[in-house]
């Protein structure tokens, strides 16, 4: 079965210390999809990457980067030089090819940052 | 980029009432969309698959009569909780996948509707 854990379940911070968010996931699917999503105090979801599982390449976006590791089921996410604007939950996803092309999305429980002045 | 919009925002009301949820993907159509249900400080579950034209595919424990959905275009989908608890009160959210050939596009998810019932 397909499943995503997020151990951290808070992390708090200084501003402009750097961040790593831990994601692992089980699934039996050779093709699958990861994301991850901010959920800031309003609510809303805002997406952040999504990765394929054929793409190993870790990826930088600003002061946000991600580490995909096959070999250990991981996807952690880094905020390097965290802003109080940092401050969500954030959750990884993963998401499988279903014969129906639903693709569904499975949440982990996310993990709440805390970034402090 | 793609928008969902998501109404109303907010719901307060009595027990006993049924309450409709929008989601509208604004600058794309969707033939699928999602519906998840979020308690306070827990993750997001989904309910159910909407499927523009035919019926919601739900999730194990979820109560088709409780929450019936209704996908009648392919912009719109709506959520309606029937004869709502004080249990129901929840965060709802929806989200769309954009169809796109080439893989798995993210899904995009509305602002999300905060249902308390009194």
């Amino acid at each position: 079965a397909q499943k995503v854990t997020q151990a951290q379940t808070e992390i708090s911070v200084v501003e402009k210390e750097d961040v790593t968010l831990d994601c692992v996931y089980e699934t039996r699917d050779t093709t699958y999809y990861l994301f991850w999503y901010k959920q800031p105090p309003s609510g809303e979801l805002v997406f952040l990457i999504r990765r394929n599982s054929f793409d190993e390449q870790n990826e930088i976006s600003g002061r946000y980067s991600w580490n995909f590791q096959k070999s250990t089921s991981s996807f952690n996410f880094t905020i390097t030089a965290s802003q109080v604007v940092d401050s969500a939950v954030y959750f990884c996803a993963l998401s499988e090819a279903y014969r129906d092309s639903s693709y569904k999305l499975i949440f982990g429980s996310g993990t709440r940052l805390l970034v402090r002045p | 980029g793609a928008v969902v919009s998501q109404h109303p925002s907010r719901v307060i009301c009595k027990s006993g009432t049924s309450v409709k949820i929008e989601c509208r993907s604004l600058d794309f159509q969707a033939t699928t969309m999602f519906w998840y249900r979020q308690f306070p400080k827990q993750s997001l579950m989904l309910m159910a698959t909407s499927n523009e034209g035919s019926k919601a595919t739900y999730e194990q424990g979820v109560e088709k009569d409780k929450f019936l959905i209704n996908h009648a275009s392919l912009t719109l989908s709506t959520l309606t909780v029937t004869s709502a608890h004080p249990e129901d009160s929840s965060f709802y959210i929806c989200s769309a996948r954009v169809p796109v050939q080439g893989g798995n596009q993210p899904q995009h998810f509305g602002d999300g509707t905060r249902l308390s019932i009194l």
